[in-house]
């Protein structure tokens, strides 16, 4: 079944660790996002990918990065954890659009709820 | 950038009782989703409505693009229906698709 998986699904951690949450979706699209939710607030987007080799900042500035080696993984990695990172992230894709200025359905994974201690 | 409002903020209701929730914006748009957000942080897909009217068991949505709103229905509510309820629109001009969420409503169902 098409699907979108994160992992972890929780993760506590200590502060100036590097962590890497994984996502990886088997629908066969080609446009990848990653979100950031504080608790009981709006997502916000902080990086998104076109395909294989793109990568480009969202509207919220984060110190993470991503990478998109594969159409199917888009891997995110903070190089050095704080209490400030402590959200949950949501990974989610869509369809590229077959006509000029019409946008796809998104799709979202479980997300991963990140503790920093 | 686009404003995306939503109201009510916080809605409780009696099992059984029906609901509407609301969501405005500010600029055009060509994408349009309502979802529902679990307990457990999870967003479930309600609906992809840029315009027009869609129907799914005792949901249902309208979106009025040339007025710059959509509405979520919600009917024979039940305790499983309870969890925080998104909008999010695509701007028909530059947001390259990218979703812009707005602060969604906390709803809670009551046995």
């Amino acid at each position: 079944e098409a699907d979108i998986y994160q992992t972890p699904r929780y993760l506590v951690i200590g502060t100036g660790k590097k962590i890497t949450l994984e996502c990886s979706q088997t629908m066969g699209h080609d446009k990848m996002y990653w979100y950031q939710q504080d608790p009981g607030m709006e997502l916000h987007l902080i990086h998104y990918s076109y395909g294989v080799n793109s990568t480009e900042k969202g509207d919220l500035s984060s110190e993470s990065t991503v990478s998109r080696i594969r159409t199917e993984h888009f891997p995110l990695t903070l190089e050095s954890a704080r209490p400030s990172h402590t959200s949950q992230y949501l990974c989610a894709s869509s369809e590229p659009p077959r006509l000029a200025g019409a946008y796809n359905e998104q799709f979202f994974g479980p997300g991963t709820r990140l503790t920093v201690l | 950038g686009i404003q995306v409002e939503q109201s009510p903020p916080d809605l409780i209701l009696q099992e059984g009782a029906n609901s509407t929730l609301r969501c405005n914006f500010s600029d055009s748009v060509n994408n349009l989703q309502w979802f529902h957000q679990n307990p457990w942080g999870q967003l479930i897909n309600l609906f992809y409505i840029p315009s027009g009217t869609k129907q799914n068991g005792r949901l249902s949505a309208t979106t009025v693009a040339t007025e710059r709103y959509s509405l979520l229905y919600i009917s024979s509510s039940q305790t499983t229906d309870s969890g925080v309820y998104f909008c999010a629109v695509a701007r028909s001009r530059g947001s390259q698709g990218n979703l812009i969420f707005g602060k969604g409503t906390k709803l809670s169902v009551k046995p």
